[in-house]
């Protein structure tokens, strides 16, 4: 069962611009959503979470946006850079559970 | 500080074998969680130990079985293996229980059954 899901495998920006990864998750108990970056033979890096009691949460270049009642996160990225070129992952976890599950990816791509 | 190390980088086994994957925690982690992530898809959680007991297991059958050790480095044991199997395994390690305090993954094994 895809409790997270990212709609969007790949995206493609030009360097300056603003970066937005989507999210959705169906399971109503997940409080906690986290967003991992992942470059090519590495593993994931985590990049910025963000509780169900707020949302938003910011950290330089890279906001997370949390919608409860459409139950929807979003990911920004401004001004996005080509070393942004990642996949990046959403995760979310209910009551600070082990059980942490990822979407399938969104594979960024920022042009020059 | 060291990252989190597992080996082998690559592994290609024949179906019905079985197979053993290492994970070197970070230092100072005592929680490690493994994962399996199928091509194109999100990292799937199989099992997480903790102090070398089990702390909650994924969807995975039994012939998934794992090893915590008392430096914390960590064991996943595949028995009977399926082509199914075919994924990257990462393994991610943590100072405390729970994933609000961050993981740290290690780079995978990427298991081929053929």
């Amino acid at each position: 069962d895809q409790q997270v899901k990212q709609n969007s495998p790949s995206l493609s920006v030009q360097e300056g611009r603003i970066s937005i990864l989507n999210c959705d998750y169906t399971n109503s108990m997940f409080d906690y959503f986290l967003w991992y970056k992942k470059y090519p033979a590495e593993g994931p890096t985590f990049l910025i979470s963000i509780s169900s009691i707020k949302d938003k949460n910011e950290d330089g270049r890279f906001t997370v946006f949390l919608n409860k009642s459409a139950k929807h996160l979003s990911l920004h990225i401004v001004p996005s850079q080509p070393g942004d070129s990642a996949v990046y992952f959403c995760a979310a976890s209910a009551n600070n559970n082990n059980d942490m599950r990822f979407g399938a990816g969104t594979r960024l791509t920022v042009k020059p | 500080e060291t990252g989190v190390t597992q080996s082998p980088t690559h592994l290609i086994k024949t179906r019905g074998q079985q197979v053993t994957l290492r994970c070197s925690s970070q230092s100072g982690h005592n929680t490690v969680s493994w994962y399996q992530q199928a091509l194109g898809q999100g990292p799937q959680f199989i099992f997480q130990y903790y102090r070398e007991e089990e702390n909650g297991r994924g969807n995975f059958p039994p012939r998934f079985s794992g090893l915590q050790f008392p430096n914390y480095s960590s064991e996943l044991n595949v028995n009977a293996l399926e082509l199914d199997d075919s994924a990257l395994y990462l393994c991610a390690s943590s100072f405390r229980l729970g994933v609000n305090y961050g993981y740290t993954f290690g780079s995978g094994t990427r298991l081929t059954v053929v």
